[in-house]
């Protein structure tokens, strides 16, 4: 049983457009929701978070967009640029710092 | 701070044989979680510890063993390697203050640089 949805598994974006990664959710307990960014040889590292008493987030290029009642959330990164170029996981958790439940990942590479 | 640190970066074992993954955090994180990424499937929780003494399983605890005799130390075991554990293991770690959520501070999780371990 998969959690958390994510797609598209891969995205190429021209330089200086916006990339869209969707993740939708199942379990309506899920209350903090965050996007990891990877590079390659490298461990994830949080980009940005939301929880789901707000229904945007926006920290410099990077914006998650929440949709409660969809049970959905997105990752916008606007102005792409090919530094960011890495993989993005979409990610959930309960309240209590359980652990959180990761999406399959999306490889990002933005074109020049 | 060295933040999460994890040896070896690389191993090659046979079929049958047995290692430990080691992870070392200087974070004073009293949580800390082993993760395996296999390609297009995202992160699976292996094991997880929310103090030194306190583990739990995860999604695919089958075939590893962990233990946690301290706050910084959350080594990972595996008996009879067999194929299907070739993966890249993370391990990584957080701190959780019971009764606060403050929204970055607890909920973050730190990874190391990965262990690629190849099973032959």
């Amino acid at each position: 049983q998969q959690q958390v949805k994510q797609s598209p598994q891969s995205l190429i974006v021209q330089k200086g457009g916006i990339s869209i990664i969707n993740c939708a959710y199942e379990n309506t307990a899920f209350d903090y929701f965050p996007w990891y960014q990877q590079f390659p040889g490298k461990g994830p590292a949080l980009l940005i978070a939301i929880r789901p008493d707000v229904s945007e987030k926006k920290e410099g290029r990077f914006t998650i967009s929440f949709n409660k009642s969809a049970k959905q959330f997105s990752l916008h990164i606007m102005d792409s640029q090919p530094g960011d170029s890495a993989t993005y996981f979409c990610a959930a958790s309960m309240r209590g710092n359980t652990p959180l439940v990761f999406g399959k990942g999306t490889r990002l590479s933005v074109i020049a | 701070n060295a933040g999460v640190t994890q040896t070896p970066k690389f191993r090659i074992l046979k079929i049958g044989q047995s290692m430990t993954l080691q992870c070392a955090q200087d974070m004073n994180h009293n949580y800390m979680y082993w993760y395996r990424q296999d390609p297009g499937m995202g992160l699976k929780l292996i094991y997880y510890s929310v103090g030194a003494g306190i583990t739990d399983k995860g999604e695919v605890p089958n075939g590893y063993n962990v233990s946690r005799s301290t706050t910084e130390y959350f080594p990972l075991r595996l008996e009879l390697a067999a194929p299907s554990q070739t993966s890249v293991y993370f391990c990584a770690s957080s701190y959780f203050l019971a009764g606060k959520t403050p929204f970055k501070g607890t909920d973050t999780q730190y990874f190391g640089p990965g262990t690629r371990l190849t099973v032959l």
